[in-house]
């Protein structure tokens, strides 16, 4: 069974900077999708980005980008120019390619404080 | 395009009471996923409809729960004789199709007395 593990419960950053958060999977699929979700306090869960796993160039989305070692299973989120805006609780998520569902497997996820 | 909708946004029930959550995908999303999220967890996959097909449940969704989804638009995740550890935030998410991604509505918060 696919399994994706976030290790770091809670993060901070000032804003302006850049943090780092971490993502492992295990699956033994050569083809999925892999994704981070931002789900702010009382809000909806939006997508900040995907992979694809066929895909060796990593995926950037504006102040977004990610670093994904597929050998090594991790798939790590860089947000750059931090803002208030981007606290939230992040999480990151596997889906396989093909198969019935196509359903989202997602980790426990990582509480991002932003400091003014 | 409003994106997904669930009603109710809360729920406090008594235990043992039945109650029943909605969905409303995206127009043209052809399916639907529910997702049930504790707190301080990711969101777990229930079940899965394509059109008015349900096409996986998942162990999570016992026999006390029940979704359909007639004539393929809105969803309905109906819970019978509900237990204290239903607590959760129900999620409702759509997709246009095999290739994600999927959007998620701002789920239901049900809360068992």
């Amino acid at each position: 069974a696919q399994t994706v593990t976030q290790s770091q419960p809670e993060m901070s950053v000032q804003e302006a900077e850049t943090v780092t958060l971490s993502c492992t999977y295990d699956t033994s699929e050569s083809d999925y999708y892999l994704f981070w979700y931002k789900q702010p306090p009382s809000r909806q869960m939006i997508l900040v980005i995907r992979q694809e796993a066929y895909k060796q160039q990593n995926a950037t989305e504006n102040r977004f980008s990610v670093n994904f070692q597929k050998a090594a299973k991790s798939f790590s989120l860089k947000i750059s120019d931090s803002q208030l805006g981007d606290a939230a609780m992040y999480f990151c998520a596997y889906r396989r390619i093909g198969g019935a569902t196509n359903k989202l497997i997602f980790g426990t996820g990582t509480l991002l404080a932003v400091q003014p | 395009d409003t994106g997904v909708s669930q009603d109710p946004r809360h729920k406090i029930t008594k235990r043992g009471q039945n109650v029943t959550f909605r969905c409303d995908p995206i127009s043209e999303h052809n399916r639907l996923y529910w997702y049930r999220q504790t707190l301080g967890q990711g969101p777990e996959f229930l079940t899965y409809f394509q059109n008015e097909a349900q096409l996986e449940k998942s162990r999570l969704l016992s026999d006390r729960f029940s979704a359909e989804r007639p004539k393929g638009s809105f969803s309905t995740l109906e819970i019978q004789r509900t237990e204290q550890g239903d607590s959760a935030m129900y999620l409702c998410a759509s997709s246009p199709g095999r290739m994600p991604p999927q959007y998620f509505g701002p789920g239901t918060r049900l809360l068992v007395l």
